[in-house]
């Protein structure tokens, strides 16, 4: 069974960092691309960032970019976001979700996490 | 990167079907068909009802469906059940190797 846990969130200062963490198990890790994607209270789903199944290709929002680092270590299982200069505007939960992606197909972000909930206050 | 645009809310009594519009543009949309759609219950993890436009993963009913025509895509729920009550979301791949999702579309089941 395909299973990715998030977890890292909390409470941050503005300006301040935070890495949350995602682990994955039930399947070959190293095999797929990963992405984030958060939701800000009351509001929609937004993709942030994906990485490449070897780490060697990543990519970001306009939002985050410059901000946001995403990596992963295969060994581990293990999806990572650093997150740095925070505002009260990355205030949300984030998700990290497998991409089901081939040559010929692409179903996005197929399997999701629960989510872990980032909040930026002083 | 801006959203793709859904309806803000649809609504439909038990047994009818609604139709939940995404538009986008040639560079996501209507370049791609990679379109992705959502099933999202509050405090849970989204779950992926139809991929490539219209094509239903294992274990999601049939009365799911998608299509597309130019830059707008559409999900389709038939004989519409209490469960099906939740936020839906597009998603397309973009020419920018991104992914860009929809505003949302609140569905109510009267």
């Amino acid at each position: 069974e395909v299973q990715l846990v998030e977890s890292g969130g909390g409470l941050v200062q503005p300006g301040g960092s935070l890495t949350i963490s995602c682990v994955a198990s039930g399947f070959t890790f190293s095999s797929y691309w990963m992405y984030w994607v958060r939701q800000a209270p009351g509001k929609g789903l937004v993709w942030i960032s994906r990485i490449t199944n070897d780490g060697s290709g990543t990519n970001y929002a306009d939002s985050v970019k410059g901000r946001f680092t995403i990596s992963r270590d295969n060994a581990k299982n293990t999806l990572y976001l650093q997150m740095s200069n925070l505002g009260a505007e990355d205030t949300a939960v984030y998700y990290c979700a497998r991409v089901g992606c081939t040559s010929t197909s692409c179903k996005g972000g197929d399997y999701w996490g629960q989510g872990t909930l980032v909040t930026v206050s002083s | 990167q801006s959203a793709l645009t859904q309806p803000a809310s649809v609504s439909g009594s038990p047994g009818q079907s609604i139709t939940i519009s995404c538009t986008g543009t040639s560079n996501d949309v209507g370049g791609f068909n990679y379109v992705s759609w959502y099933q999202h219950h509050p405090g849970k993890a989204p779950k992926l009802m139809i991929y490539d436009v219209s094509n239903r993963p294992s274990g999601v009913s049939n009365r799911f469906s998608g299509s597309k025509s130019g830059n707008t895509a559409s999900l389709t729920i038939s004989g519409l059940q209490a469960e099906d009550e939740a936020d839906y979301y597009c998603s397309s791949y973009t020419t920018s190797t991104t992914w860009v999702f929809g505003g949302g579309t609140k569905l109510t089941v009267l």
